[in-house]
């Protein structure tokens, strides 16, 4: 199974802060990586597919970056709606498997 | 706007049979475009996918899990369903069903584009 890392597992920010999260797979999956975004009691949110598409309906602020082994989801200019915690999961094969999570909360 | 539901026990004794269903909305489950998948989601194993279907029958289930897994879908009733034998406590989990997005296709556009609310099932006696 393809392994998927995310780091900081926890960042603490303000509104109108830039927030990055990394994730790293285990071997290269090219471009097939996906963003989620999930709020407490909620079922997570695609952001990002093919590691650099936004999905529809989604903020700009909101972009990924990287291909093969290393990944980036960037937040710019966080809002009060971005507080949640978000997941890589890449989509190349079966299993499809996920990272960890990072979970922004405010400072 | 394509919805998701997914119904079933809440509680399940240990070694009985998990069964759950989800009923989608608004969007056909016989659309050949889409696969259906099952994820549960526990703090001891975070998001983890355990199978995926076609209205064809092509199916994918995560190993560990292979010998005790059936997922299928009903057109007739546009459901999706999972049933998961001998369950332990380990099986405890929300389950979401979702929607895959770009499997029948030679693209890297695959996400999960719509989820169920999800469902928490507790295994115990």
């Amino acid at each position: 199974d393809i392994q998927m890392t995310q780091s900081p597992s926890s960042v603490s920010a303000s509104v109108g802060d830039r927030v990055t999260i990394t994730c790293r797979a285990s071997q290269g999956v090219g471009n097939w990586l996906a963003w989620y975004q999930q709020k407490p009691g909620e079922a997570p949110k695609v952001l990002i597919y093919s590691a650099s598409s936004l999905q529809s309906g989604v903020p700009s602020r909101f972009s990924g970056s990287g291909s093969g082994t290393d990944f980036t989801l960037t937040i710019n200019s966080l809002q009060p709606e971005d507080f949640a915690t978000y997941y890589c999961q890449q989509t190349m094969t079966f299993p499809l498997t996920f990272g960890g999570g990072t979970k922004v909360e405010i400072k | 706007q394509l919805q998701l539901q997914e119904s079933g026990p809440g509680l399940v004794k240990p070694s009985e049979t998990l069964s759950l269903t989800c009923s989608v909305s608004d969007g056909s489950i016989s659309s050949s475009l889409y696969y259906w998948d099952w994820i549960r989601q526990s703090p001891e194993k975070g998001l983890e996918w355990i199978g995926s279907t076609h209205k064809t029958g092509d199916t994918f289930y995560k190993a560990s899990l292979k010998s005790r897994i059936t997922i299928s879908v009903d057109t007739s009733k546009n459901q999706l369903s999972l049933r998961l034998s001998s369950v332990t406590a380990a099986d405890t989990a929300v389950y979401f069903c979702a929607r895959l997005v770009g499997m029948t296709t030679a693209t890297t556009e695959r996400r999960y584009d719509s989820w169920g609310q999800g469902t928490l099932v507790t295994v115990s006696s």
